[in-house]
């Protein structure tokens, strides 16, 4: 069974910065092009970022570029995203996904992870 | 970017009627070379991740009732839920992955 963690969310400060993590499992995850989605309280759903399954590749949403730093560990099946310079825009439930093609990056998502919860107060 | 819009925002059912969602993109979604639509669907329930209904606009994912059907081709998608049960309270998303930024539809919430 594919399974998705997510973790490292919480509460930070504007201007701060945060490490999410994704533990994948259940499948084989060097397969993979693998994203993250986020999306706002009570809002839609928003593409942030993907990466390639070997990490040579990376492709960013422009509301994140220069911010946000995707990385792979294929040896440890997890996906990483850094978040630097955060702002109130940025808090959001964060969602790491799996591509449905694999090694395709224009691709569904097929499997989710539950989410992790990233609140930027002061 | 391609801007994905939906239509209605909201959407009443009632138990056992259809239910039908529209999508449009911005440009078309269809690739010429193999002739498939970059489109997905996907249904969110409160408290839970988006769960994949639908890919190259109209293959039902596995395990996904065929109670869901989806058509369309270009710019105009449709998602149609052809007897709505309580279950399928929710919101519906399209995301077009023809290119990055891979952007989703607003959502389309269906309720009784």
């Amino acid at each position: 069974e594919v399974q998705l963690v997510e973790s490292g969310g919480g509460l930070v400060q504007p201007g701060g910065s945060v490490r999410l993590s994704c533990a994948a499992s259940g499948f084989t995850f060097t397969n993979y092009w693998m994203t993250w989605v986020r999306q706002a309280p009570g809002k839609g759903l928003e593409w942030v970022a993907s990466i390639k399954e070997d990490g040579s590749e990376k492709d960013y949403a422009d509301s994140v570029k220069g911010r946000f730093s995707l990385s792979r560990d294929n040896g440890k099946n997890i996906l990483s995203l850094y978040i630097q310079r955060l702002r109130a825009e940025d808090t959001a439930v964060y969602y790491c996904a799996r591509a449905g093609r694999g090694p395709q990056s224009s691709s569904w998502l097929d499997s989710w992870g539950r989410g992790t919860l990233v609140a930027v107060s002061s | 970017d391609i801007v994905m819009t939906q239509s209605p925002e909201y959407l009443p059912v009632s138990l056992g009627a259809r239910a039908i969602i529209q999508c449009k993109s911005s440009q078309s979604v269809l690739y010429s070379s193999n002739n498939k639509n970059y489109l997905a669907w996907y249904q969110q329930k409160p408290g839970q991740p988006p769960k994949l209904l639908i890919y190259w606009a109209s293959t039902r994912e596995s395990g996904v009732p065929d109670r869901f059907s989806g058509s369309g081709s270009g710019t105009h998608f449709t998602l149609t839920i052809s007897s709505l049960r309580a279950e399928d309270v929710a919101v519906y998303y399209c995301q077009q992955y023809y290119s990055a930024p891979f952007t989703f539809g607003p959502g389309t919430k269906v309720h009784i």
